[in-house]
């Protein structure tokens, strides 16, 4: 069954400073497709990035940088030089191609406070 | 770019009342799908629709029902409301490309109907 984890509930730095949020997945399948959303305070889901399973390669979009490692199972989400606007709940989802499923699963999502 | 588009933004309701909440796809869009996230917690799959069909179904009630129309656009039919479906309602959309699965395609989340019942 596909699952979605995210340990760190909730997360405090101070402005500036890098923080990682993790994420790992669960799936029997070979083919997937890994998501990252941001929920700020307002309540919209804001989509980040979208990998499938094939492609390894880290992407870097301005501060925000993801890591994902087959080998763990890992999709971790870097942000860089942090900022008070970055303040959000952040949400790490999968797919499965195997499954055909229309859902993505979301993981409970880590909450991420930048502190002034 | 034009975003999904769900209406209302909020809505209260008594218990047993019905609601209806609208969304409108991203234009070309073909797929809508519906989502429930309690307080403090994750998004949850409800029901979605491809051209116009049911396509898959999650977690949602029988006192909930869905369509959507030739225009695309979705309308989520609650009834008997209960204290326990206060909860903010996305719409998502995504446009499905030939030969692939819509679970694949990234969906895009309007801003949200927070619905809450009283």
């Amino acid at each position: 069954a596909q699952k979605v984890t995210q340990a760190q509930t909730e997360i405090s730095v101070v402005e500036k400073e890098d923080v990682t949020l993790d994420c790992v997945y669960e799936t029997r399948d070979t083919t997937y497709y890994l998501f990252w959303y941001k929920q700020p305070p307002s309540g919209e889901l804001v989509f980040l990035i979208r990998r499938n399973s094939f492609d390894e390669q880290n992407e870097i979009s301005g501060r925000y940088s993801w890591n994902f490692q087959k080998s763990t199972s890992s999709f971790n989400f870097t942000i860089t030089a942090s900022q008070v606007v970055d303040s959000a709940v952040y949400f790490c989802a999968l797919s499965e191609r195997r499954s055909r499923d229309d859902k993505i699963i979301f993981g409970k999502g880590t909450r991420l406070h930048i502190l002034p | 770019a034009a975003g999904v588009i769900q209406s209302p933004r909020h809505l209260i309701k008594e218990k047993r009342e019905t609601a209806t909440l609208k969304c409108y796809p991203i234009p070309r869009h073909d797929t809508v799908y519906w989502y429930q996230q309690g307080p403090g917690q994750d998004p949850q799959f409800l029901i979605s629709f491809y051209e116009k069909m049911q396509s898959d179904k999650g977690s949602i009630p029988d006192r909930f029902s869905a369509q959507q129309f030739s225009d695309y656009h979705s309308e989520l039919n609650m009834s008997s409301l209960e204290l326990g479906d206060s909860a903010l309602y996305f719409c998502a959309s995504s446009l499905v490309s030939s030969g692939r699965f819509r679970g694949q395609e990234t969906q895009y989340f309007g801003p949200g109907t927070r619905l809450l019942v009283l």
